[in-house]
């Protein structure tokens, strides 16, 4: 399976709102509605932001939110802050039942 | 509440069999769905594997050869196989469980840096 498409990395400076995009097949983003989000800071573990395309975790910022269409599935970040400058990952569901992560994208707060 | 804790060898040569295991605690393992995903040194994430104490399980194509998974429900353990590994294998593992309502992976290990190298 590959992995998922998304950006290598993505900047803005506080307060922007910056997107990123994690693209498929219909083999798994653009066929289910399980697209899920992590985040993660250097040496730590990810953290679940999103999941289910749309959905947020209790705890995670009203800033985070997800969608989709067709074969791409994004995340936005509203009102950056410093503490968002992570690398961020996409995942979904896929047709034999297994997961696929994104290729990853480092967001730079400028 | 729940946390996760991989432990096994930091380094094992090529050709041999990498083990893990993932230890539970504030938490059963019964009645969820568990992962196991990687990330080598400065790249990115890759899914390994799930399991849920029923017997259902599924692992990446790529790895599936390799890969056996396993629970022991009485230690409140996971664990992963993976044989005849070479340098590609070499990441951090982490353990991770699975939502109980919908599909992603809400509660991760640390991670252990496992190296492949004679």
């Amino acid at each position: 399976q590959s992995a998922l498409t998304q950006p290598a990395s993505v900047s803005g400076s506080p307060g922007q709102s910056i997107t990123i995009s994690c693209i498929g097949t219909t083999g798994d983003v653009g066929g289910y509605n399980y697209v899920s989000w992590y985040q993660q800071h250097p040496g730590k573990a990810p953290k679940l932001m999103i999941y289910d395309v749309t959905y947020r975790p209790s705890g995670v910022s009203r800033r985070f939110s997800g969608s989709k269409s067709g074969n791409m599935a994004s995340l936005t970040i509203t009102g950056l802050q410093a503490e968002d400058e992570a690398d961020y990952y996409c995942s979904s569901y896929t047709s034999i039942n297994t997961r696929v992560f994104g290729t990853g994208t480092k967001v730079t707060v400028l | 509440q729940v946390h996760l804790q991989e432990s096994g060898p930091g380094l094992v040569k090529p050709s041999e069999t990498l083990s893990l295991v993932c230890s539970v605690s504030g938490g059963s393992i019964s009645g969820y769905f568990w992962g196991w995903i990687r990330q080598p040194p400065g790249k990115g994430l890759e899914w390994i594997a799930y399991l849920h104490s029923s017997g259902n399980s599924n692992s990446n194509p790529s790895l599936k050869s390799r890969i056996s998974v396993s629970m022991d429900t009485a230690k409140n353990q996971i664990s992963l196989n993976l044989r005849s590994v070479t340098a590609a294998d070499t990441a951090v593992y982490f353990c991770a469980r699975y939502c109980l309502v919908g599909k992603c992976l809400d509660i991760w290990g640390q991670g252990t840096l496992v190296t492949v190298s004679s």
